[in-house]
């Protein structure tokens, strides 16, 4: 089955610097997500962006989507200390199967 | 509007004893999922379920494990006889849709199970 794909895997960036994450995954899929997972805790849902969009936004987050290469990016801007945390993706095949998110990447951000 | 409600929070259980999870999602959601996490892994899909009914659970393994989630009260995820490799933390999720990928997940703060 298809798995969404985070690089890198750890990322150590500077307070009010951009933090980029990338994902890629295998198949055809309805819509991509991304979610934060701060350490010992639930996911809290980012953003999801549909097959047919190319980017969108959300505050600080900036989200795009390349279906060609099978792949997204999620830009945080100007990072913050609190930033720090877990990213993942996670995408559904074309159908109605449940979602698989990747490995995730651990951002931390040094104030 | 509560969140998705999880607990325990922490369960301690010795080698081949029960494990009961229980997941209460948000009011208005009747679509609940169970995902296991090892340590440094992402989320790994177990089981989906609406009211009385298992959608989808080609995530879980095919002993020891089962899931419900009857008409009143929470989704329970329960786990027999367990072993040192069912110690994970244990997610539920909830979502207001019919189908699986097309909303948003809700996330509890999930449960620590921890085999002994």
């Amino acid at each position: 089955s298809q798995q969404g794909e985070e690089d890198p895997q750890a990322l150590s960036i500077q307070e009010g610097e951009n933090a980029t994450m990338n994902c890629s995954y295998k198949t055809s899929i309805n819509n991509l997500q991304w979610y934060r997972q701060n350490s010992g805790r639930g996911l809290v849902h980012l953003i999801l962006i549909r097959s047919n969009e190319r980017e969108k936004h959300s505050g600080r987050l900036r989200v795009t989507l390349d279906t060609s290469k099978k792949s997204s990016s999620l830009l945080i801007t100007a990072s913050r200390a609190a930033d720090t945390a877990s990213y993942f993706c996670a995408t559904d095949e074309a159908g109605n199967t449940p979602l698989v998110f990747g490995k995730g990447t651990r951002l931390s951000v040094i104030a | 509007n509560a969140g998705v409600m999880q607990n325990p929070r922490h369960l301690v259980r010795r080698r081949g004893q029960e494990a009961r999870l229980r997941c209460s999602p948000m009011k208005g959601h009747s679509h609940v999922y169970w995902y296991r996490q090892l340590p440094e892994e992402g989320l790994k899909f177990m089981v989906y379920l609406q009211k009385e009914n298992i959608i989808d659970e080609s995530g879980m393994p095919k002993e020891r494990f089962s899931a419900e989630f009857p008409k009143e009260g929470p989704s329970i995820l329960r786990i027999q006889q367990v072993v040192r490799g069912d110690s994970a933390a244990y997610f539920c999720a909830s979502s207001p849709g019919s189908r699986a990928g097309h909303y948003e997940q809700y996330f509890g703060p999930g449960t620590r199970l921890t085999v002994t």
